[in-house]
């Protein structure tokens, strides 16, 4: 009963791939996120989607495209990944209400060799 | 600009109380959160205070705000080694986005 799944939890990959983190959340919430932790724990948001439209979209290169399918799902997909790609994605959710509380999930841990 | 600063680390002793403490820049939030991340986990909200409010308290948490000064503090009291993690103040923008600006995050150390 997993409220935010994220798959998978660990990802190496080499320069240059192409990679996909995949994102399900089964609270029913309208609202998901992809946020990147830097090694500093910095937390950044990426891209808000509500159901399944675009809300946010912060200054991320191109090489990552947000993909939701239906508005339990927000996919990631990253291009031609780079050494500074490596991080700590994290997905997560809330409902429209009067505070947005957001319930994330476990996180993936990307490294780029 | 869109900065929220915290204070990157603090050490109590099991027991004593501690105060984590968070500036931030738009005066118009309405609602400002403290989340706590564990090791190897996401973040979980701990609680959160509307803007017209100056203190929240729930249980061992306290919540105070100065909008003035744009300051936030969370004071967790009787704290214990459980409590060890990084504490992340979050400020919501005035859009229809549900956007959190995340602060810096502070890692919070409790020794017996």
């Amino acid at each position: 009963d997993t409220a935010v799944s994220q798959t998978p939890k660990y990802l190496v990959t080499q320069m240059g791939n192409d990679k996909s983190i995949k994102c399900e959340q089964n609270l029913g919430h309208d609202t998901m996120y992809w946020y990147k932790q830097d090694s500093k724990k910095f937390l950044k948001i990426m891209f808000s989607y509500n159901n399944k439209e675009l809300i946010i979209n912060e200054t991320v290169p191109n090489r990552f495209s947000p993909k939701s399918p239906d508005k339990a799902h927000l996919n990631l997909h990253i291009n031609s990944l780079e050494l500074g790609d490596s991080a700590v994605y994290f997905c997560a959710s809330s409902q429209d209400s009067g505070y947005n509380e957001q319930f994330f999930g476990p996180g993936t841990r990307l490294t780029v060799l | 600009g869109e900065d929220v600063e915290q204070s990157l680390f603090l050490s109590v002793r099991e027991g004593d109380s501690s105060v984590i403490n968070c500036t931030y820049t738009d005066s118009s939030s309405t609602y400002l959160y403290w989340y706590k991340q564990e090791p190897g986990a996401g973040l979980q909200l701990l609680t959160y205070i509307f803007s017209n409010m100056d203190m929240k308290q729930d249980q061992r948490l306290t919540v105070l705000l100065n909008k003035k000064d744009k300051h936030l503090s969370l004071r967790i009291a009787d704290t214990q080694t459980g409590d060890s993690a990084i504490y992340f103040c979050a400020e919501s923008t005035p859009d229809d986005t549900d956007k959190l600006i995340f602060g810096t995050g502070t890692r919070l150390q409790v020794f017996p």
